[in-house]
């Protein structure tokens, strides 16, 4: 499965968007772009996925760009409860479409 | 309320006693798995069940069993646990029907610790 690169930690402060980048450039054509947070040491939280369209639901928007190479999440209004590690994956079908490799994700630290 | 329920939440044990963690989804999912969780290493699959009586090897299987006889329950048991089997472990499902689409949903997790 192709590869992400997040930067390590982003700050936020209280009410603003946050805006979360990852690079999948190697990613194939039937790959989807899955975005998960984990808060503390609980179970990994899914907020959204897509394969080519920018996704919106009640939690955040995904943004793909056009060459699908990088991908943002974006929290339009971030509370201090969104802080955590965020984690993009690239989950597809090169072998096996039910592994999801975790990489070492963003921090999150949203700021009163 | 849709869910993946693992227990126990926290375990303390001994070298070489067997353990069994328990995981069990109310969604009718075909696809089960489980994942450890270490520091620097991130999440690393353990074993996943892809239906009733299918499993197979994840990136880390040695020193783990699981089974899956019915489509809700995926245990994952240590047989005889060492130290470095502590760790943070998560059971996840989906459903099959829809491929890569289909989200993972993950439990709360087990703390386990082996002195």
């Amino acid at each position: 499965d192709a590869k992400t690169t997040q930067p390590p930690s982003m700050d936020c402060a209280e009410g603003r968007a946050a805006n979360l980048p990852c690079n999948h450039s190697t990613i194939s054509g039937n790959e989807y772009v899955y975005w998960y947070r984990q808060i503390h040491s609980q179970g990994p939280q899914y907020i959204i996925h897509g394969l080519k369209n920018n996704e919106t639901n009640e939690m955040a928007s995904l943004i793909i760009t056009e060459d699908r190479k990088s991908s943002t999440l974006i929290l339009p209004h971030a509370t201090l409860r969104d802080t955590a590690v965020y984690y993009c994956i690239v989950r597809g079908q090169r072998y096996n479409f039910n592994k999801f490799y975790f990489g070492s994700g963003t921090k999150l630290n949203v700021k009163p | 309320e849709a869910q993946v329920t693992q227990n126990p939440r926290y375990l303390i044990t001994v070298t070489g006693k067997k353990l069994t963690v328990t995981c069990s989804q109310n969604m009718n999912h075909e696809y089960m798995s489980w994942y450890r969780q270490d520091p620097g290493l991130g999440l690393r699959q353990i074993y996943y069940s892809m239906n009733v009586e299918v499993t197979d090897k994840g990136d880390v299987p040695e020193g783990y069993k699981v089974s899956r006889k019915e489509k809700r329950n995926f245990p994952l048991i240590l047989e005889s646990p060492s130290p470095n089997q502590t760790s943070l472990y998560f059971c996840a499902s989906s459903s099959g029907l829809q491929g890569p689409g289909s989200p993972l949903h993950f439990g709360n997790g087990t703390r386990l610790t082996v002195t």
